[in-house]
């Protein structure tokens, strides 16, 4: 069955970096865009950053754009985002989504909290 | 920049119909897709290309679209209804942008 895990989240402070990291399994990844979508506390979905299937193409919303960078390795079926310049605004739990084309998501990971606070 | 409205609440007793809206210019030109949220969980893909049901979704959860103006609609409600319902799309500024609507809350009386 389709799983994924993000992990990475925690507690950084203002300024500060975090890599996130899904770890995928039971579909063949290197096939898909996998997307990261966040959600602040209490708040709705936010959608952040999305990459081919290949890596070749990454999009990232304007909230993120300068800021977070995602990134895949398909020999490990893995998916990254590495967060620089963290704002308190970037407290979120982070989910990992495959994408179907055009543009949804049919498997979502559990999410990993991220914290910016001092 | 462009949105998705949905209403922030909707109450229906079991049983009854419920039925949420999702608003937007560009949906007569996009396909929308629902997700449920239910508290502490990931969300979970309800319906696609408007009206389309994933498998594993029961017969009672459907999708109607009219104009600028799609819906959810959820026949026969149950307690385990009881969720956020987001709806999504994208623009056509060609840009990939995704869009979540604000999400409504379902509550079953």
């Amino acid at each position: 069955q389709v799983e994924l895990v993000e992990s990475g989240g925690g507690l950084v402070k203002p300024g500060g970096s975090l890599r996130l990291s899904c770890a995928a399994s039971g579909f063949t990844f290197s096939d898909n865009y996998i997307s990261w979508i966040r959600q602040a506390p209490g708040k709705g979905l936010e959608w952040i950053s999305y990459i081919s299937s290949s890596g070749s193409s990454t999009y990232h919303a304007d909230s993120v754009k300068g800021r977070f960078t995602i990134s895949r390795d398909n020999a490990k079926n893995s998916l990254y985002l590495q967060m620089n310049s963290l704002r308190a605004e970037d407290t979120a739990v982070y989910y990992c989504a495959r994408q179907q084309l055009p543009a949804y998501f049919d498997y979502w990971g559990q999410g990993t909290l991220v914290t910016v606070s001092s | 920049s462009y949105e998705l409205t949905q209403p922030p609440s909707v109450s229906v007793s079991p049983g009854q119909t419920a039925r949420i809206t999702c608003s937007g210019d560009a949906l007569p030109k996009q396909y929308t897709y629902w997700y449920q949220q239910k508290p502490g969980q990931a969300p979970v893909l309800v319906m696609y290309k408007d009206s389309e049901r994933p498998s594993g979704i029961p017969g009672r959860f459907s999708g109607f679209s009219s104009g600028t103006t799609v819906t959810l609609i959820i026949s026969g409600v149950r307690a385990e209804d009881e969720a956020d319902y987001y709806c999504q799309s994208g623009d056509t500024s060609g840009t990939s942008n995704v869009v979540f609507g604000g999400g409504t809350k379902l509550t079953v009386l």
